[in-house]
């Protein structure tokens, strides 16, 4: 089984400032498999990006996603107060499919 | 684009089958190259996979449920099925079902999820 791991757990910033995520997998993924979502307290979660640094329908320019082989990267370039959320990284090239455990990205 | 709604009883007894059902609309469950995967959330905990079954009829399911899980699919509804046998508490989650592309770099979609609460 392929376990992701994300830090930091929790990242305090303030509005405008630039937020970095990282994803570590125990092993290569795909990098057509690796997918970011964003979620808010009583939501599902909202796909941001697919194939490792493809945005998905609707989500701005400020979201990125970058990385390969065992290191992955979802850059928020200037945060804005609707992106405080949880964020997982998630695999699905190799079965069992995992999820990170997510990073909680609050207002400082 | 496809789009996925979850359905099913809200509540199950503990030692009974909790069992959901997962409408695909806006195309077709078996043209496409898809897992058709089923995910859990534990209030306040992060996603939990459970399984799928794939665009050729095969499954796959998280070793730790394993031995309780079935998802199967009927094409004629064009729906997929979850269902979890002798479940407890422990299985109180919201259900989520989703479709992730098997051999394109293009989007995945997710239903907005169930919640299933087990309890007498």
């Amino acid at each position: 089984e392929i376990v992701l791991t994300q830090s930091p757990v929790t990242l305090s910033l303030s509005p405008g400032e630039r937020a970095t995520l990282s994803c570590r997998a125990s092993q290569s993924v795909s990098s057509t498999y690796l997918v970011w979502y964003q979620q808010k307290p009583g939501q599902a979660p909202r796909l941001l990006i697919y194939g490792t640094s493809n945005r998905a329908t609707g989500i701005p320019d400020r979201f990125s996603g970058s990385g390969s082989g065992t290191d992955f990267t979802l850059t928020i370039s200037r945060l804005e107060p609707e992106d405080f959320a949880v964020y997982y990284c998630q695999q699905y090239g190799i079965s069992p499919f995992t999820f990170g455990p997510g990073t909680k990205v609050d207002i400082k | 684009q496809v789009q996925l709604q979850e359905s099913g009883p809200g509540l199950v007894k503990p030692s009974q089958t909790l069992s959901l059902t997962c409408t695909v609309s806006g195309g077709s469950i078996s043209s496409g190259y898809y897992y058709w995967s089923w995910i859990r959330q534990h209030p306040g905990k992060g996603l939990e996979w459970i399984g799928y079954i794939s665009y050729s009829g095969s499954t796959y399911y998280n070793p730790s449920l394993k031995s309780r899980v079935t998802i199967s699919v009927d094409n004629s509804k064009n729906q997929f099925s979850l269902k979890v046998n002798s479940v407890t508490a422990a299985d109180t989650a919201v259900y989520y079902c989703a479709g992730e592309p098997a051999t394109e770099v293009t989007e995945t979609n997710w239903g907005q999820g169930t919640l299933v609460t087990v309890s007498s």
